[in-house]
């Protein structure tokens, strides 16, 4: 498909288990973004990456939170040692700008639903 | 700072009745803005945006929405409301500072909108 696809959608970890969640984004997207949503509240940004550059990570929460996309496409975001308060859905963005291409809308894939046990 | 505020948790209209969801704003300097619409258990669809312009700016599946500078308000509109638009809408606001950079997404917390048939 042409969309952001994200994996696994849904994802049971026990507490102080490694977790580590999949993006895929839209072909030829330079900007690609980590939101974390909580439930019944809006996404909360967490990390940007252009291309492979990690430019802000100012809203990861601790950590044992980590981001990468090496060769600029697929990124993964890794969280250690998961707690309880980890539980959320993680979404993926993509865009096709740079920073600077302000007009270019978010596109948003499906999410993954951690849930911490 | 630049925050998003979405003043109804839910919205209840009947079908084909015209529908409106607030959203206020705060930034500094000239705002730009976004709605997006996020079905259960999926990700965020993106709807329409406002750059500069047109304070009336029009956006898929037949929404609108109206800018006005003076309120501070975006407000979602959509002059017929349809049963399949029951979903979350979120507003959003693009962080321009110097530390927010890079063009995240600040989100208000987001209107269900209920339409009953």
């Amino acid at each position: 498909g042409a969309g952001v696809s994200q994996s696994p959608r849904y994802k049971v970890a026990k507490r102080g288990q490694d977790v580590a969640l999949r993006c895929d984004p839209i072909s030829g997207h330079v900007s690609l973004f980590w939101y974390q949503q909580a439930l019944g509240q809006g996404p909360e940004f967490l990390t940007y990456f252009q291309n492979e550059a990690q430019l802000d990570k100012s809203g990861l929460p601790s950590d044992r939170f980590f981001a990468e996309r090496p060769e600029g496409s697929v990124s993964t975001l890794k969280i250690q040692r998961t707690q309880q308060e980890d539980s959320a859905v993680y979404l993926c963005a993509s865009s096709l700008a740079l920073g600077q291409v302000i007009s270019q809308p978010q596109h948003f894939g499906d999410g993954t639903r951690l849930s911490i046990l | 700072a630049q925050s998003v505020a979405q003043p109804e948790d839910q919205v209840n209209v009947a079908e084909g009745n015209p529908l409106t969801v607030k959203c206020t704003y705060s930034v500094s300097g000239n705002p730009y803005l976004f709605w997006y619409v996020q079905y259960p258990n999926r990700g965020l669809q993106f709807l329409l945006k406002y750059i500069t312009g047109d304070n009336l700016v029009k956006g898929s599946y037949g929404f609108e929405a109206e800018f006005n500078k003076s309120q501070t308000s975006f407000h979602l509109k959509k002059p017929s409301a349809l049963v399949s638009d029951s979903a979350l809408y979120f507003c959003a606001v693009r962080d321009m500072t110097l530390s927010g950079g890079y063009n995240k997404l600040i989100f208000g917390a987001g209107t269900r909108l209920a339409v009953h048939p």
